[in-house]
């Protein structure tokens, strides 16, 4: 049963369009959320985060939206640059805890 | 910066052997985890740690043991290794709690034959 859930395996978009990064996730006990971003042989590295209380939060050309009725969360990179290519993950915990529920992640192709 | 380092980069193993994969963090944190990333599951917890000689079973520990008996020192045991074990193994560190981001290390990519 997984609680957090990336339906896109992968994206592809055009260098400096808008990229969209979609997670949904079942778990309402869930108060924060993160996205990770993972190149080839490397671990992956905190891209960006949201607490629930928020509904948006913005970081250079990321943008991490929250629709908690929807319990959906989005990625949004604006523009878009060869360099993001790579493989997205959504997470969500509980603050009371020490667990991450990672997602199966999005593998981003942005071409040139 | 933050220093995750993990003993290999690539493992080939035997089915039935034990093994041990070593995770090092220099930052002094008290959280430590273990995770497997297979494709379309994504990053799935074995064990993780919150202090040292402490351990908490996370999603998958069947099959897997942990130790940490320092605190900058977190090790993942598989006591008879099995196919259905061939994964990428990350390990992890964080500081606290909650909304503590974790610091992850290159991975070792583990081959059960």
């Amino acid at each position: 049963d997984q609680q957090v859930k990336q339906n896109s395996p992968s994206l592809s978009v055009q260098e400096g369009r808008i990229s969209i990064l979609n997670c949904d996730y079942t778990n309402s006990m869930f108060d924060y959320f993160l996205w990770y971003k993972k190149y080839p042989a490397e671990g992956p590295t905190f891209l960006i985060s949201i607490s629930s209380i928020k509904d948006k939060n913005e970081d250079g050309r990321f943008t991490v939206f929250l629709n908690k009725s929807a319990k959906h969360l989005s990625l949004h990179i604006v523009p878009s640059q060869p360099g993001d290519s790579a493989v997205y993950f959504c997470a969500a915990l509980n603050t009371g805890g020490f667990k991450t529920i990672f997602g199966a992640g999005t593998r981003l192709f942005v071409k040139a | 910066d933050v220093k995750v380092t993990q003993s290999s980069r690539y493992l080939v193993k035997r089915t039935g052997e034990k093994v041990f994969l070593e995770c090092v963090q220099d930052m002094d944190h008290e959280n430590m985890f273990w995770y497997r990333q297979d494709p379309g599951l994504g990053l799935r917890l074995i064990y993780f740690s919150y202090d040292v000689k402490m351990k908490e079973k996370g999603d998958i520990p069947e099959g897997y043991s942990v130790s940490r008996e320092k605190k900058e020192r977190f090790s993942l045991i598989l006591e008879s290794a099995s196919t259905n074990q061939t994964s990428m193994y990350l390990c992890a560190s964080s500081s606290g709690t909650g909304t503590d981001t974790q610091y992850f290390g290159p991975g070792t990519r583990l081959t059960v034959l």
